[in-house]
């Protein structure tokens, strides 16, 4: 089994950047693909970067994702922060006994 | 675009079988190239997986809720669901069903908006 790391909150200004950390206790990181999710208030999750660092049409470029395998984690950097952003954010992986496992969430508080 | 919604009942007894439904439109759920899951969420804490199923039928699930999920597909309806059976309180949350890309893609584009299921008599 594996689990998925992430802080539980960040904060920042508004125009700063934030990165939040995924980091995969047991297996490569890099084994399977990262995606990572954002969930505003009362609503569903959307993607925001799959496949380790590929942004889908309509998210914006100051969204980026990428790997560490030193670390053996995942990050989600979001630069020029806006109020917008303000959401919870969910990394996930996949395992091929455990099937797709999300990490433990963050919140993003932009101040 | 295509669009899913979530539908069944909002409450459910212990140790019944809790059944949900997936509506999809705007595209067809035979094509090849996606598949289909269900997650669900607690309130105020974190996503959990639930499964996922092919068009052709073939099933993937959660070790940890295996013995008690069953999925299944109805192209002529253009939906999928999820039976969950002998449930208890810690599967009350909100449950949602999506669509992943088989090749390309995101495993969860788009969700649907969730329907929360409580579990109480």
């Amino acid at each position: 089994n594996f689990m998925l790391t992430q802080p539980h909150s960040v904060s920042e200004s508004p125009g700063k950047t934030v990165t939040i950390s995924c980091t995969r206790s047991s297996g490569r990181i890099a084994s399977n693909y990262v995606q990572w999710f954002q969930q505003r208030p009362g609503s569903s999750p959307t993607t925001v970067i799959y496949e380790d660092n590929q942004r889908p049409s309509g998210v914006p470029d100051r969204f980026s994702g990428s790997i560490d395998s030193s670390s053996n984690s995942a990050s989600l950097t979001i630069s020029g922060l806006k109020t917008e952003d303000e959401a919870d954010y969910y990394c996930l992986s996949y395992d091929y006994n455990l099937g797709y496992v999300f990490g433990t969430g963050t919140k993003v508080t932009v101040l | 675009q295509v669009q899913l919604q979530e539908s069944g009942p909002g409450l459910v007894k212990p140790s019944q079988t809790l059944s949900l439904t997936c509506t999809v439109s705007g595209g067809s759920i035979s094509s090849g190239r996606y598949y289909w899951s269900w997650i669900r969420q607690p309130a105020g804490k974190g996503l959990e997986w639930i499964g996922r199923i092919y068009t052709s039928g073939s099933t993937n699930y959660n070790p940890s809720l295996k013995s008690r999920v069953t999925m299944s597909v109805d192209t002529s309806k253009n939906q999928f669901s999820l039976n969950l059976s002998s449930v208890t309180a810690a599967d009350t949350a909100v449950y949602f069903c999506a669509r992943g890309a088989v090749v390309r893609g995101s495993p969860f584009d788009p969700w649907g908006q969730g329907t929360l299921v409580t579990v109480s008599s």
